[in-house]
C-alpha cells in the first residue's frame, strides 16, 4: 500500500512569491497534519485538518495557509515568502485526529528552498 | 508551554556499542511520549511510544520508559548498528479535548555508528 505521498520533492522559489504544496493521505486516512522543520530542528506543527476542517492549528503567520478536499488529500500555501520558510515541510496523516493509538505516519516531504 | 529537551548531539559510537539519548519534557497535562527517527533524505518514521507513567516502549531493539517522577523518556538501545545511523526525535502529544493531535518535538539528535 501506498504511503504519504507528497509533492513536489524540492521546490526553489524567490522572496515574495506563492507556494502550494501537496499531500496525499494514506488511503483510509480522514485527517492530515503539516509541520514545518528548518534544517537542524526539530518539526513544528502548522495545521491539523479532519474531514476538511481545520481542527487545529500551531504558531504560524497567516501567510500559511491549507486546506482539505473530499478526497482527504491536502494543499498548503505559503504567500510572500521569506527567506526563513526555507525548510522541510512534512505532511502526516491518521484515521482520525486526537486518537493516541492511530499514530500520525509521515510522508517524505517537500524540500522548499527560498532565493 | 509543552516543550522536549533531547541531549545535543553529534553522537558517534562504534557498532555493538550502548546507545542511550536523553530526553527529558515539560507539559501542562499528561502527555504520550514518543520517539521517531528520520534516516537521510526521508520522513520520520515512528519508533516507540508510551501513553502512561511506567510504561515501556520498545521496537527493533530499542526501549524506553516513561518516568513521571522525573518527566523522562530516554532512548536505549544495548548494541547498535551501523544501520541505526539517523536522526533520532523525542516527542510528545497531549490528549486533545477538542480533538486535535498536535506533536511537539525535540531538536534532534543525529546518531552515527561507525564500522
Amino acid at each position: 500500500d501506498a504511503g504519504v505521498t507528497q509533492s513536489p520533492t524540492h521546490l526553489i522559489k524567490t522572496r515574495g512569491q506563492h507556494v502550494t504544496l501537496r499531500c496525499s493521505p494514506i488511503s483510509g486516512h480522514k485527517s492530515v497534519s503539516w509541520y514545518q522543520q528548518v534544517l537542524g530542528q526539530g518539526p513544528q506543527f502548522i495545521f491539523q485538518y479532519y474531514e476538511k476542517e481545520e481542527r487545529g492549528r500551531g504558531n504560524f503567520p497567516d501567510r500559511f495557509s491549507a486546506r482539505q478536499f473530499p478526497n482527504y488529500s491536502s494543499e498548503l500555501n505559503v504567500n510572500a515568502l521569506l527567506l526563513g520558510d526555507s525548510a522541510l515541510y512534512l505532511c502526516a496523516s491518521s484515521l482520525y485526529p486526537g486518537r493516541i493509538n492511530q499514530p500520525q505516519h509521515f510522508g517524505d516531504g517537500t524540500r522548499l528552498s527560498i532565493l | 508551554g509543552d516543550s522536549v529537551t533531547q541531549m545535543e548531539g553529534p553522537v558517534t559510537l562504534s557498532e555493538e556499542a550502548f546507545l542511550t539519548i536523553n530526553c527529558t519534557y515539560t507539559a501542562t497535562g499528561y502527555p504520550s511520549l514518543f520517539w521517531y527517527v528520520q534516516y537521510p533524505g526521508e520522513g520520520l518514521q515512528l519508533l516507540l511510544k508510551a501513553t502512561k507513567a511506567d510504561d515501556k516502549g520498545s521496537n527493533k531493539g530499542f526501549e524506553a520508559t516513561y518516568r513521571k517522577e522525573t518527566t523522562s523518556f530516554h532512548l536505549e538501545k544495548g548494541s547498535v548498528q551501523v544501520s541505526d545511523s539517523a536522526v533520532y526525535f523525542c516527542a510528545l502529544v497531549i490528549p486533545p479535548g477538542a480533538g486535535s493531535y498536535q506533536l511537539t518535538f525535540g531538536k534532534g539528535t543525529k546518531l552515527s555508528v561507525i564500522p
